[in-house]
């Protein structure tokens, strides 16, 4: 059983067009962290997130925490071919344990 | 350069045969971990060490085996590998910050028993 449920599973859009990856949770988390991985390689860091109702914004992605810290967001603008990859959520729970989701594939077509 | 680096990189193998594959980090980390990658399951953590002779079991531990004999290495053994352990294999290391702070991977390694 995943603790973390991520949605969609897979996402193929076009080049220029929006998207949001969902990771939700019936438990609260002390920090939520999002990687991103690409074919043949391990996942690579893109943000923590650790206060209720944070949002931090890295160029064209915004990523949100919810108020209660059970889920979070992350939105895409102008998707681009290099934002193809495997996106994946983790949270830490209050005993520092961290927990991966099952991760979102998203595809970008040019 | 700040890395982590797994050996091999691929490996097939057959029931039985013992392997071990390697992970390596120059950061300093004390905290290291192996998690396995099945399609559909994610990253499920097989077994963590907080730092040197300090190991613990992780959400799928049965038919693995680790050491942590010097801070910058963590090999994950398989005494008696089976077809059900096939799978893409990631060491990731940090710094223990009391919760998990940014992991880093190594590019994984692919293995398949027959």
């Amino acid at each position: 059983t995943q603790l973390l449920e991520q949605s969609p599973q897979f996402l193929s859009i076009q080049e220029g067009e929006n998207l949001t990856v969902y990771c939700n949770s019936s438990s609260v988390f002390s920090s939520l962290q999002w990687y991103r991985q690409e074919p043949g390689e391990g996942p690579v860091l893109l943000v923590t997130v650790v206060t209720g109702g944070e949002v931090k914004k890295l160029k064209r992605l915004t990523f949100q925490f919810g108020d209660a810290r059970k889920d979070s967001s992350l939105h895409i603008t102008a998707a681009q071919p290099g934002d193809t990859g495997l996106y994946l959520c983790a949270g830490t729970d209050s005993w520092g344990k961290l927990q991966f989701g099952a991760g979102t594939q998203v595809v970008v077509t040019p | 350069e700040a890395q982590v680096t797994q050996n091999p990189r691929y490996l097939i193998t057959v029931t039985g045969k013992k392997l071990t594959v390697t992970c390596s980090q120059n950061m300093n980390h004390e905290y290291m971990s192996w998690y396995r990658q099945d399609p559909g399951l994610g990253l499920r953590q097989i077994y963590y060490s907080m730092n040197v002779e300090v190991t613990d079991k992780g959400d799928v531990p049965e038919g693995y085996k680790v050491s942590r004999k010097e801070k910058r290495n963590f090999p994950l053994i398989l005494e008696s590998p089976s077809p059900n352990q096939t799978s893409l294999y990631f060491c990731a290391s940090s710094f223990w910050t009391g919760g998990t702070g940014e992991l880093f991977f190594g590019e994984g390694s692919r293995l398949t028993v027959l």
